[in-house]
């Protein structure tokens, strides 16, 4: 079955590079996706990454896939304090609707 | 632009009592979505649509119901509430999956079930 891992909470200083993990277990994985949830708010989609790239930069992100250990990474250069909010990240295995498998999220604390 | 809107917002209930959440979307969204979101647990799939008049199960359907009457609109249910129900409840749309197209979420219903 489909399991996304994510650890739990990250620190950062502002201005400091922030590498938030993520782990997926189905190989057949078609999408891979970050969501950025505010407190209060519901998710809004930073960015995604197909399966058979390697990599995708999108201003201060960065989304690096690693299929063969199942690994994926969202870099954020120059942190910010407006960064401070729960990442999400998500797979779509496929089918006749786009299903998602969310892992847990990581608490990402901006500090001065 | 209001894209996915829920309501209400919030919302406390006793045990065994009933409500409807509604989900509605002016996308022209033909998936539709409902999770729930515990501490620890990401967001889990309750039931979701793949437009109008269909319903099917997702990973926890168990103690709830939905409906999909109008493309636009999208109901959560139900129908004796049990402090396990207690959770935050996102809707979630997306396009006919023609080419990769994200899904949208609203703000979200906070329940608590007493």
């Amino acid at each position: 079955g489909e399991d996304v891992e994510q650890s739990l909470f990250l620190s950062v200083r502002e201005g400091d590079s922030s590498v938030i993990n993520c782990t997926y277990t189905d190989s057949s994985s078609t999408y891979l996706y970050w969501y950025k949830q505010e407190p209060g708010a519901g998710l809004q989609l930073l960015t995604y990454i197909f399966s058979n790239m390697d990599m995708k930069q999108d201003q201060r992100l960065t989304v690096l896939l690693n299929k063969k250990d199942k690994h994926l990474s969202l870099r954020i250069a120059d942190t910010q304090t407006g960064d401070s909010a729960i990442y999400f990240c998500a797979e779509s295995i496929g089918g006749t609707a786009s299903k998602l498998t969310f892992g847990t999220g990581t608490r990402l604390q901006v500090t001065l | 632009n209001a894209g996915v809107t829920q309501t209400p917002k919030f919302r406390v209930l006793k045990t065994g009592q009933s409500m409807t959440l509604l989900c509605a979307q002016d996308m022209n969204h033909e998936y539709m979505y409902w999770y729930r979101q515990d501490p620890g647990m990401g967001l889990r799939l309750i039931h979701y649509s793949v437009g109008e008049g269909t319903t099917a199960k997702g990973e926890v359907p168990d103690g709830y119901n939905v409906s999909r009457l109008k493309k636009q609109n999208f109901l959560l249910g139900l129908e004796s509430a049990a402090p396990s129900q207690t959770s935050v409840y996102f809707c979630a749309s997306s396009p006919i999956r023609t080419s990769h197209q994200p899904q949208h979420f609203g703000d979200g219903t906070r329940l608590s079930i007493l």
